[in-house]
């Protein structure tokens, strides 16, 4: 079974700070990973995603996120957060090996950036 | 291309009664999918569907049942609306998974239906 654990509920930051959400993940076999992005009173938005390759992604909005397969962990990044960062951020996940087709989320981290 | 859209964004019902949630996409995805998202549990999948007249059950399917009788379109029915289906319902599409390219493997979010089971 596939499974996402987003550990911290809220993150804090002042603008310009650096900001870290983490998450971590259970499958059987490969990963692939997603962070997603939502604003109040609005659908998910694609932030990012791992598939293969580099560890390093890099996506929109200035974030970027870490696949560490020996921690499994893929926690997202911003060097310099902004005001317009607060949100409630997602991660998802599908062990690759799967038949199924659907997605694994996290319960969603509120990030709150303090002008 | 308006992506996905949700019909409608707001709804209140009364126990007891039914209701059709309409999604459509016109990005030609094959697969789609219906969640709900409750505060602290993330979202949650009900049924989705990787093609026109196939559908399945996901995590939540209990009290829903859905239709995917063109490609563009997947409707989420609820034929007898109790209190604890109260929440917000997000449908999304992708393509199929494994392909490679950009866009790919990614889902991609309605607005959202606002639902009140009273």
């Amino acid at each position: 079974a596939q499974s996402v654990a987003q550990p911290e509920d809220q993150v804090n930051v002042a603008e310009g700070n650096p900001l870290t959400v983490k998450c971590t993940y259970s499958v059987s076999g490969n990963p692939y990973l997603f962070w997603y992005v939502q604003y109040p009173n609005r659908g998910l938005q694609f932030l990012l995603k791992y598939i293969t390759g580099d560890n390093l992604v890099k996506g929109s909005y200035g974030f970027e996120a870490e696949f560490n397969k020996s921690q499994t962990s893929f926690h997202l990044k911003k060097p310099s957060a902004l005001v317009s960062d607060s949100a409630l951020y997602f991660c998802a996940v599908r062990d690759v090996p799967s038949n199924d087709y659907k997605l694994s989320f996290g319960a969603g981290t509120t990030v709150t950036v303090r002008a | 291309n308006a992506g996905v859209t949700q019909t409608p964004k707001f709804r209140v019902l009364k126990t007891g009664q039914s209701m059709t949630l309409l999604c459509a996409q016109d990005m030609n995805h094959e697969y789609m999918y219906w969640y709900r998202q409750d505060p602290g549990m993330g979202l949650r999948l009900i049924h989705y569907s990787v093609g026109e007249g196939t559908t399945a059950k996901g995590e939540v399917p209990d009290g829903y049942n859905v239709s995917r009788l063109k490609k563009q379109n997947f409707l989420l029915g609820l034929e007898s609306a109790a209190p604890s289906q109260t929440s917000v319902y997000f449908c999304a599409s992708s393509y199929p998974f494994g392909l490679a390219g950009p866009n790919y493997n990614e889902q991609f979010f309605g607005p959202g239906t606002r639902l009140t089971v009273l």
